[in-house]
């Protein structure tokens, strides 16, 4: 069954630390694909990156990069020299071609608080 | 548009009454899901659209929930006879696509819908 599993439910940082936030997936499906929403305190959801399931390359944006590892099932965020405004409940989600149908199934998402 | 809309923003509803909610997906996009957020943090999947036909209903609680996509207007999910435990956020994505591996299967979101039920 398809699952995703982020293990850290809230963090605590101070302004300029590094944080990685992890996140697990179970799937069974060979095409799948794996994205980070990040939602503010004002609720909204954004959209921060996609990878797909044939591409393990890491991918940096700013302060922020990603770690893809298929042989653990990982994909992992991590947030370099965080600031205040990076402060909101990040979520990790899996679709599958086959199994979902295209319908993401979330984690329960990790609360980072950056404290200045 | 560019941005998924979704109306109301809050909604304040008696237990039993009924409540309808609003989306309209980014222009282009061929795929309409809707999501509620209970509890802050858990998502649970209800309905998917492809253009006007439903895609996939497996998570709707069907004997009070129901969703329609029209051609020329907005998608919209309707709660019958609400009850306590349907108080949460709705929130409404679409995609160009299921898949592709070029980014056209990325959902984007809507502000959401807060709907509470007294």
């Amino acid at each position: 069954a398809q699952k995703v599993t982020q293990a850290q439910t809230e963090i605590s940082v101070v302004e300029k630390e590094d944080v990685t936030l992890d996140c697990v997936y179970e799937t069974r499906d060979t095409t799948y694909y794996l994205f980070w929403y990040k939602q503010p305190p004002s609720g909204e959801l954004v959209f921060l990156i996609r990878r797909n399931s044939f591409d393990e390359q890491n991918e940096i944006s700013g302060r922020y990069s990603w770690n893809f590892q298929k042989s653990t099932s990982s994909f992992n965020f991590t947030i370099t020299a965080s600031q205040v405004v990076d402060s909101a409940v990040y979520f990790c989600a899996l679709s599958e071609v086959g199994g979902s149908q295209g319908n993401l199934i979330f984690g329960k998402g990790t609360k980072l608080s950056v404290k200045p | 548009g560019e941005e998924v809309a979704q109306t109301p923003k809050h909604l304040v509803r008696g237990e039993g009454q009924k409540a309808k909610l609003y989306c309209a997906p980014i222009k282009g996009h061929s795929y309409v899901f809707w999501y509620q957020q209970v509890l802050k943090n858990e998502f649970k999947f209800l309905i998917s659209f492809q253009n006007e036909n439903v895609f996939d209903e497996t998570g709707m609680p069907k004997e009070r929930f129901s969703a329609k996509c029209l051609p020329n207007s907005p998608c919209s999910l309707e709660i019958q006879a609400t009850k306590l435990e349907d108080s949460a956020v709705y929130f409404c994505a679409s995609s160009q696509l299921l898949a592709g591996g070029t980014g056209q299967e990325t959902q984007y979101f809507g502000p959401g819908t807060r709907l509470l039920v007294l």
